[in-house]
């Protein structure tokens, strides 16, 4: 069982606003990094630490964290945003690594 | 620019010893973990383990049983061993490249090995 728990399935009309939650105790030790995933393709890293982009990641996409809970916002949401979404992070010893389930984001 | 060029054998009978490779284009294997991750068809991503230049591991306890991690410096490769390979172990393989710390992160990422365990 994950010790990350993130919701299975969230949708968002396009252009609205969605956050995507990560619930774990590691969280209040380590960040989360959150991966985009597409259909046949390889996981993206869309952001990480505190609030770090990679290149190339448009700036609709940001963390915030409070307590036990890391949360992906994605201002604006755009149809090529729809994607499997993952959050990941050191678990309570920081001496392994886990993922979140994995949230289904859909874009009505 | 890091690339993560990875191969090994796609598909394996019940039994036997799933091997996989994974060299790193450029750079030096020193001052981060190398890391294994997969994800069977349809289903979600899972951390397999890691290892450092010194050798040392860290592997997921659901697998460790049947786990190995190697590295080679001087070929700038590391590599992944999971023996007694069941159908449940079908899935995409995926080497990658991790930093440590409080803000670490697994940014580099492999190209994939999809492993298919079938009779």
């Amino acid at each position: 069982s994950s010790e990350l728990t993130q919701d299975p399935a969230v949708s968002v009309a396009l252009g609205q606003t969605v956050r995507i939650t990560c619930q774990g105790d590691s969280l209040r030790s380590y960040y989360a990094s959150w991966y985009q995933q597409k259909p046949g393709r390889a996981p993206v890293l869309v952001v990480y630490g505190k609030n770090n982009r990679p290149s190339g990641i448009p700036d609709r996409f940001s963390v915030s964290d409070s307590g036990d809970t890391s949360s992906l916002t994605i201002a604006g949401a755009q149809a090529e945003d729809e994607a499997d979404y993952y959050c990941y992070s050191r678990d309570r010893s920081g001496s392994l690594a886990v993922f979140g389930g994995g949230t289904k984001l859909t874009i009505l | 620019q890091v690339q993560l060029q990875q191969w090994g054998a796609g598909l394996l009978k019940p039994s036997e010893n799933l091997s996989l490779n994974c060299t790193l284009s450029s750079g030096s294997l020193s001052g981060f973990f190398w890391t294994w991750i997969r994800q069977p068809p349809g289903k979600g991503l899972e951390w397999i383990g890691e290892i450092n230049h010194r050798g040392t591991t860290n592997y997921n306890p659901s697998l460790k049983s049947r786990l190995t991690m190697s590295l080679d410096p001087s070929k700038n490769q590391f590599s992944l061993r999971l023996s007694s390979v069941t159908a449940a172990d079908t899935a995409m393989y995926y080497c990658a490249r991790t930093t440590s710390g409080t803000t670490g992160t697994t940014n580099y990422w492999g190209q994939g090995t999809l492993v298919t365990i079938s009779s």
